[in-house]
């Protein structure tokens, strides 16, 4: 199985809701990430988790709240959003090693976020 | 730092047509190489890496690339495509050393149009 489940698919937000978008896998990988997707743009990184410890943020703001409660299983708690970070929202595992080398991202199908 | 251009935005063909998609990337270390295929409303799959080794990687689907070292180039060419290559390719680099959960750095994607 080198599934990762995203949900929801969609979500529509104000920007006073506090919602959470949830992604799970069941490889046994030990990294897991976030990636935020705009229009016609590429994927940029977010937050890595590895060993269920944050590990890199890319200087996100607050709003953008995420956990890591096991290793199956990554959350992102959206609160106050903006109407501009209304995007695809990308979760991704893999592999983890502090000893360096190449592990594959496997990517789930994300959640298509906006904001109102 | 490491950067990724892919020098074209969009590559229309006819079907049965070869097509190349290009990618230079700049790096003041050594990386590692990706193609990555994103399907309308999908997450991202990884079409073929170059880690190390042979400069000729073949990849899913038929496709294949070539490292090129000299002119920090890692081009993407596929001999025949098919109207289902129809897609959003993004070229990606990581650095090879440090944490195996290095960030990947995804070029702005090239559009490739299949008609019939």
């Amino acid at each position: 199985d080198t599934e990762v489940t995203q949900t929801p698919k969609h979500l529509v937000m104000g920007m006073t809701n506090k919602k959470s978008l949830k992604c799970e896998q069941h490889m046994g990988h030990r990294a897991m990430y976030w990636y935020k997707q705009k229009a016609k743009k590429p994927p940029e990184l977010m937050f890595v988790y590895s060993y269920e410890k944050l590990s890199i943020n890319e200087s996100v703001p607050s709003r953008f709240s995420p956990e890591c409660p096991n290793s199956s299983l990554l959350n992102l708690h959206l609160h106050a959003l903006q109407p501009e970070d209304s995007a695809l929202y990308l979760c991704a595992s893999s592999q983890s090693s502090l000893a360096g080398g190449y592990y594959e991202q496997y990517f789930g199908p994300g959640t298509r976020l906006t904001v109102t | 730092a490491q950067s990724v251009t892919q020098l074209d935005s969009q590559v229309p063909v006819f079907e049965e047509a070869p097509v190349e998609l290009r990618c230079n990337y700049s790096s003041s270390v050594s990386v590692y190489l990706f193609w990555y295929v994103q399907y309308p409303n999908q997450g991202l799959q990884l079409l073929l890496k170059y880690l190390s080794g042979s400069t000729l990687v073949k990849g899913i689907n038929g496709f294949e690339a070539e490292f090129n070292k000299s002119q920090t180039s890692f081009h993407l060419r596929k001999p025949s495509v098919h109207i289902s290559d129809t897609a959003e390719y993004f070229c990606a680099v990581r650095r090879s050393s440090g944490g195996s959960q290095g960030n990947l750095i995804f070029g702005k994607g090239t559009k490739l149009s299949v008609k019939p």
